[in-house]
């Protein structure tokens, strides 16, 4: 699965949309981009994932930019339950891959009040 | 439509006992994943199942851990001997189709060794 690249950490102010990049410059054309997040002490949440074209959903819009090698998550209305660790994943979906998810640091979203 | 049930979810084992932790994937669900996060660490993935069958291994520890899918019943995620270092919270997802990115996690269970 192709590295990405996330920020340690970012704020955002309750209400407004929280837009978190990824960089995944190695991506191989047949790999997906997900995005996954954390909230503390829980398990993973599924948010959305992409091939190569913007994908939404009732929880956040994923834009991926035309030569795939990076992808910003759109949280468009932050709320503080949205406070977690967001993971951006490459992988191939669906039989290509021979393990799990491979999570890495992400990315510490804190919704500020 | 009950999501992934792990049970126990606090579990407190002395060293060399044995730990047993259950998982119920979705319904319709035939793929299992149990994945650990060690205190202030990432989710690691340990060990990838279909009813029946171990498909992948690769994140297993070597000695003490076994897992299982029966063909009823939940999954089955032991530990013998249990040490120190096993404790860590212990995350099971299950996906309708197998190796897929999309996956859906239970609540975890959180192992105390002491």
């Amino acid at each position: 699965d192709a590295k990405t690249t996330q920020p340690t950490s970012m704020d955002c102010a309750e209400g407004r949309a929280a837009n978190l990049p990824c960089n995944h410059s190695t991506i191989s054309g047949n790999e997906y981009v997900y995005w996954y997040r954390q909230i503390h002490s829980q398990g993973p949440q599924y948010i959305i994932h992409g091939l190569k074209n913007n994908e939404t959903n009732e929880m956040a819009s994923l834009i991926i930019t035309e030569d795939r090698k990076s992808s910003t998550l759109i949280l468009p209305h932050a709320t503080l339950r949205d406070t977690a660790v967001y993971y951006c994943i490459v992988r191939v979906a669906g039989g290509g891959g021979a393990d799990g998810l491979t999570f890495g640091k992400g990315t510490h979203l804190i919704i500020q009040p | 439509n009950a999501g992934v049930m792990q049970n126990p979810r606090h579990l407190v084992r002395r060293r060399g006992q044995e730990a047993r932790l259950r998982c119920s994937p979705m319904k319709g669900h035939s793929h299992v994943y149990w994945y650990r996060q060690l205190p202030e660490e990432g989710l690691k993935f340990m060990v990838y199942l279909q009813k029946e069958n171990i498909i992948d291994e690769s994140g297993m520890p070597k000695e003490r851990f076994s897992a299982e899918f029966p063909k009823e019943g939940p999954s089955i995620l032991r530990i013998q001997q249990v040490v120190r270092g096993d404790s860590a919270a212990y995350f099971c997802a299950s996906s309708p189709r197998g190796l897929d990115g999309e996956q859906y996690f239970g609540p975890g269970t959180r192992l105390t060794v002491t």
